[in-house]
């Protein structure tokens, strides 16, 4: 069964901390990798996405790494800002497909 | 620079009743979809219209109906509406081609 877990599931930083948070999947046949970031009560955005030919990808602060081996990413958040509070949601899509999988997110409270 | 437009923002619904959500983009994508948010829940895709003239149905499409309008609009109707659709509704679309989702800012849609 094509399924994306994350992990944690909700973490409290302080504000200029960096922290990562983890994605494994078991999704078949792979096509790219996407990281989201949703803030309460708006839809998500994309932060970044990744082919299986790529370990990394950065936006910003934000900095995805994939490994297509073991099925894992990470998405490392640098020097965390309040604006970062939200929850961040792993998608993986299926090759040759319209299928999206949704992981249920991480949610992600930055304090002063 | 609109993107995907969601209405109305907010529902609330009589069990019973029935209701249309309406969805339109102006990025000139070919796909659309449809999808509900729960809490602890990754986002589900309930239909899609990969493109126009063509719907398709989902993870969870019972209870549904879609209209591919033309290629800017996709709604989504509940016929008789039930509690367990109370949710988050999301409107996307892409342009697989380039692999990016834009999805609209959702609708809380209360059944009670």
């Amino acid at each position: 069964k094509n399924q994306v877990e994350q992990s944690p599931q909700s973490l409290i930083i302080l504000e200029g901390k960096n922290c990562t948070l983890q994605c494994n999947y078991t999704v078949s046949p792979f096509s790219n990798l996407r990281w989201y970031k949703q803030d309460t009560g708006r839809g998500p955005v994309s932060l970044t996405i990744m082919t299986f030919s790529e370990n990394t990808k950065s936006n910003g602060r934000y900095t995805a790494t994939l490994d297509a081996d073991t099925k894992q990413s990470s998405l490392h958040i640098t020097a965390s800002q309040l604006s970062d509070s939200a929850s961040y949601i792993c998608v993986v899509s299926v090759q040759a497909g319209t299928a999206l999988i949704f992981g249920k997110g991480t949610t992600l409270s930055v304090s002063s | 620079n609109a993107g995907v437009t969601q209405t109305p923002k907010f529902q609330v619904l009589k069990t019973g009743q029935s209701m249309t959500l309406q969805c339109a983009q102006d990025m000139n994508h070919n796909s659309m979809y449809w999808y509900r948010q729960d809490p602890g829940m990754g986002l589900r895709l309930i239909y899609y219209s990969a493109s126009e003239g063509t719907t398709d149905k989902g993870e969870v499409p019972n209870g549904y109906n879609v209209s591919r309008l033309n290629k800017r609009e996709f709604s989504l109707r509940l016929e008789s509406a039930a509690p367990s659709q109370t949710s988050v509704y999301f409107c996307a679309s892409s342009d697989l081609g380039k692999g990016g989702y834009t999805f609209g800012s959702g609708t809380r849609l209360t059944v009670v």
